[in-house]
């Protein structure tokens, strides 16, 4: 079936440093890509979505220039958290839409712990 | 906008035994799908069931299956014969219908986490 590799799955960095993570659609092309975040014991909370080619659509409250967004070609995305600081801790995951097959709408990446200390 | 609700902050089920997850929903669309994700400790993202709202049979997958009440706005998961394996949070997901596979965004409810039991 379909997959998704995301990278790192952990990342533990001094306040200040900025973080990339990496989001693949291994054998199929997205033509959408969502990023989440998801705090301990609560739901996923969508971030943006990005299509190739064109700039992330950002959800309300979500700051651009903290979380950049590349969805550079069809197969990869990237999330950047500019000058981390510790409360942006937490658990990131992509997503990609357009897989093959009607069964799932969108293909989750394992996830990405980020820890700033 | 949509809006999903899951009322079950926690449950816990003996092994063996059946559970009911509830969510409710709120849409003015007509034609949508519903979803029930499993995350388990592992964090992955896993599809249980799904269920297109034009059809009149409830879902099954195995030991889930669905009781969907378009009227009422409800999509329920009941797990049957619960295993040690299914302890996991449980997400209850919308999505409009249009675009299935071509990066529609799902809305999801705040997740019900279930512990089974030995």
């Amino acid at each position: 079936g379909a997959v998704v590799s995301q990278h790192p799955s952990r990342v533990i960095c001094k306040s200040g440093t900025s973080v990339k993570i990496e989001c693949r659609s291994l054998d199929f092309q997205a033509t959408t890509m969502f990023w989440y975040r998801q705090f301990p014991k609560q739901s996923l909370m969508l971030m943006a979505t990005s299509n190739e080619g064109s700039k992330a659509t950002y959800e309300q409250g979500v700051e651009k220039d903290k979380f950049l967004i590349n969805h550079a070609s069809l197969t990869l995305s990237t999330l950047t958290v500019t000058s981390a600081h510790p409360e942006d801790s937490s658990f990131y995951i992509c997503s990609a839409g357009g897989g093959p097959g009607r069964h799932q709408p969108q293909h989750f990446g394992d996830g990405t712990r980020l820890s700033i200390l | 906008a949509q809006t999903v609700t899951q009322s079950q902050p926690e449950m816990s089920v003996q092994e063996a035994e059946t559970v009911t997850l509830s969510c409710t929903y709120d849409t003015s669309e007509s034609n949508y799908y519903l979803f029930w994700y499993k995350q388990p400790p592992s964090r992955q993202m896993i599809l249980v069931i799904r269920q297109e709202a034009y059809k009149q049979q409830n879902a099954t997958e195995n030991r889930f299956s669905v009781n969907f009440q378009k009227a009422a706005k409800s999509f329920s998961l009941k797990i049957s014969d619960s295993q040690l394996g299914d302890t996991a949070m449980y997400f209850c997901a919308f999505m409009k219908h249009e675009r299935f596979n071509a990066g529609n965004m799902l809305t999801f409810g705040g997740g019900t986490r279930l512990m089974v039991k030995p």
